[in-house]
């Protein structure tokens, strides 16, 4: 079946780095528009990037403009969220979705991972 | 960017009941908007997208209406597993954004 599998997470000092993995499996991952969604604790969902199929469209929120860089590699099913200079306020746990338009970008999401946890403290 | 504003923020309801969520966006979204429900511990699911198609496999209970900056999810008769979180997302330009929630809960 279609999944997402996040991985990554974990505790990073403030100005620190992580980068974030997901897998897909059960479709043709290089046919898909693929996003991160991330949800602070006890909060609602922020959308904070997406990437195109063959990773020439990338927009990124306000709030991680110049710090996270989304990638994907399609010969390994994998989207990746380079995040550096973690800010507190970073913490959440981060979603990797999917856009279920092959090659295009419908703009819900009709698949999403299980979340991976980032906490950024001192 | 574009604001989502959920009514109300919480809701108490008994199984059984008929419910209606509001999302109101700050500016026109044509039809360009879904529904999510967030149960405690778990990834948000797809239910209504383009405003009021309802996704493959969501039970007919629940309905989505609305277009431009106004639309509402309405659960026709509520079941014990619909007592979760729903949000409501544009996609009509970018940035995409969400609502702030609406958690519904039993009375």
């Amino acid at each position: 079946q279609v999944q997402l599998v996040e991985s990554g997470g974990g505790l990073v000092k403030p100005g620190g780095s992580l980068r974030l993995s997901c897998g897909g499996s059960g479709f043709s991952f290089s046919d898909y528009y693929m996003t991160w969604i991330r949800q602070a604790p006890g909060k609602g969902l922020e959308w904070i990037s997406y990437i195109g199929n063959s990773g020439t469209n990338i927009y990124y929120a306000d709030s991680v403009k110049g710090r996270f860089t989304i990638s994907r590699d399609n010969a390994k099913n994998s989207l990746y969220l380079q995040m550096n200079s973690l800010r507190v306020e970073d913490t959440a746990v981060y979603y990797c979705a999917r856009d279920p338009s092959p090659y295009g970008d419908y703009g819900w999401f009709d698949t999403w991972g299980q979340g991976t946890l980032v906490t950024v403290s001192s | 960017a574009i604001q989502l504003t959920q009514s109300p923020s919480s809701l108490s309801a008994s199984v059984g009941d008929r419910i209606t969520i509001t999302c109101r966006a700050s500016q026109g979204i044509n039809s360009a908007l879904a529904w999510y429900q967030q149960r405690p511990g778990k990834a948000p699911k797809l239910l209504i997208y383009d405003a009021s198609s309802l996704e493959s496999g969501v039970p007919s209970r629940f309905s989505g209406s609305g277009s431009g900056a106004d639309f509402t999810l309405t659960i026709s008769s509520l079941q014990p597993e619909d007592f979760a979180t729903y949000y409501c997302q544009q996609f009509n330009s970018d940035p995409y954004s969400f609502g702030q929630g609406t958690k519904l809960e039993i009375k």
